[in-house]
């Protein structure tokens, strides 16, 4: 089993390009979340989805939009990517229960010129 | 609002000396806290969570309510320790989202 998989590592863009960064799971697992990881800002969630087909508004939305594709695929997508939006973007993803843990994939380093 | 609030960015000890790293947080309902944590080039794992009352490569972390604290200890750190350390927390209802601290930088040194 892969477990949280995410693509692609690396990226770098220029600012007003677009772009997804994919995220899959093969845990059968209903909750999924993005987060970007910046120095001194520790993690911080950009957008959660609860189950297939919800998606809902994390502590740093703005300048992001998502996509729960389906069970296994969480998707996050910059429209005009901006110098602030330099991070690493991790996806998770969790069961349901009182004491599930989360999962975290990789890792994508992005970087906007 | 909730908050998780990790004093230190960094910390640096000599192999054999006890740890601590210090957690508090803030939440109007009955925490579930978690410690997470980062080893150089690895994705972030989690090491234990408060529930289970467990101790996990000789790491504990006893949940304070009075004092809101969730503090992670190890009596003799080891090199293969230096890593970035998450405490995080757990808020209610169904949806299972954790609100994170900022880290601490643990540096084991030899």
């Amino acid at each position: 089993n892969a477990g949280v998989t995410q693509t692609p590592k690396f990226q770098v863009l220029k600012t007003g390009q677009s772009m997804t960064l994919q995220c899959a799971q093969d845990m059968n697992h209903n909750s999924m979340y993005w987060y970007r990881q910046d120095p001194g800002m520790g993690l911080r969630l950009i957008y959660y989805s609860a189950s297939e087909g919800t998606t809902d508004k994390g502590e740093v939305p703005n300048g992001y939009n998502v996509s729960r594709l389906n069970k296994r695929e969480f998707s996050l997508r910059l429209e005009s990517a901006a110098p602030s939006q330099t991070s690493v973007y991790f996806c998770a993803t969790a069961g349901t229960g009182t004491v599930d843990e989360q999962f975290f994939g990789p890792g994508t380093r992005l970087t906007v010129l | 609002a909730q908050r998780v609030t990790q004093p230190e960015k960094l910390l640096s000890v000599f192999k054999g000396a006890p740890v601590e790293l210090k957690c508090n947080y803030s939440y109007s309902g009955s925490p579930e806290l978690f410690w997470y944590v980062q080893y150089s080039r690895q994705r972030l794992q989690l090491l234990l969570r408060h529930i289970s009352r467990e101790s996990i490569k000789g790491f504990t972390a006893d949940l304070n309510k009075g004092e809101t604290s969730f503090h992670l200890k190890k009596p003799f750190a080891q090199e293969e320790d230096s890593a970035m350390y998450y405490c995080a927390l757990r808020s209610g209802g169904s949806n299972y989202k954790l609100t994170f601290g900022k880290g601490t930088l643990l540096t084991v040194n030899p």
